[in-house]
């Protein structure tokens, strides 16, 4: 059963579009995270969030925006969809302290841009 | 730079046999381990995760080991069926305030039945 949730799963837009993939989580963590992968390739950290009101560009440059107002949802902006931003998008969320339990990820969005 | 190799880069077996996975970090000084499946364009299930403490974790038929000093992780499958057909992804944490995860490759298993 998820804990982390990602909406929508698929999503076919045109160029110049606005889009908003929703990423949220029960669990209460503090930290979360969007990874791109591109077909066959490895996962890329594109953004995170210490927290409520925290976030930080990840290793991978990308023209998305994010934003944590809640500590339970981390959505992700794309203000002008693009070809080359045809990726699938990964979100995920961690929590510290005595015992970590490591990362939990949502089952992704396949975004497609024509 | 902390890196993180997985080799073999694909894997095909036939059913039933015994395999290992091999994850290696340039990096010694991890936080943790995790070790993820990823069936073809879903996201990634945990499947192990190995504090810098520990040596090893186990849940059913898989079996990781972490040895920190030599920057080396496995992880051991048996009796592998053809359910087990995924991407293996191995991950390493390095802590501190943002806790974030330096991915591998992956190995792309393929369990003939």
């Amino acid at each position: 059963e998820a804990d982390i949730y990602q909406t929508p799963r698929y999503l076919v837009i045109g160029t110049g579009k606005k889009i908003t993939l929703e990423c949220s989580q029960t669990m209460g963590h503090d930290k979360m995270y969007w990874y791109q992968q591109d077909p066959g390739m490895e996962l890329h950290l594109i953004h995170y969030s210490y927290g409520v009101n925290s976030t930080e560009k990840g290793d991978l440059s990308s023209e998305s925006t994010v934003s944590r107002i809640r500590t339970e949802h981390f959505p992700l902006t794309l203000e002008s969809a693009r070809p080359s931003h045809t990726s699938q998008y990964l979100c995920a969320s961690s929590q510290d302290g005595a015992f970590n339990y490591g990362y939990t990820f949502g089952s992704g969005t396949r975004l497609t841009v024509v | 730079k902390q890196e993180v190799t997985q080799i073999p880069a694909a894997l095909s077996v036939p059913e039933g046999e015994n395999l290992v996975l091999n994850c290696s970090f340039t990096d010694s000084a991890i936080y943790n381990l995790q070790w993820f499946r990823q069936d073809p364009g879903k996201g990634l299930t945990s499947l192990l995760l190995i504090q810098s403490s520990q040596r090893e974790q186990t849940s059913g038929r898989l079996n990781a080991s972490l040895d920190k000093s030599s920057g080396r992780s496995t992880l051991y499958i048996a009796a592998s069926q053809p359910g087990d057909s995924a991407t293996y992804l191995c991950a390493v944490g390095y802590g501190g305030a943002t806790n974030k995860l330096i991915f591998g490759t992956g190995t792309l298993l393929a369990v003939q039945p």
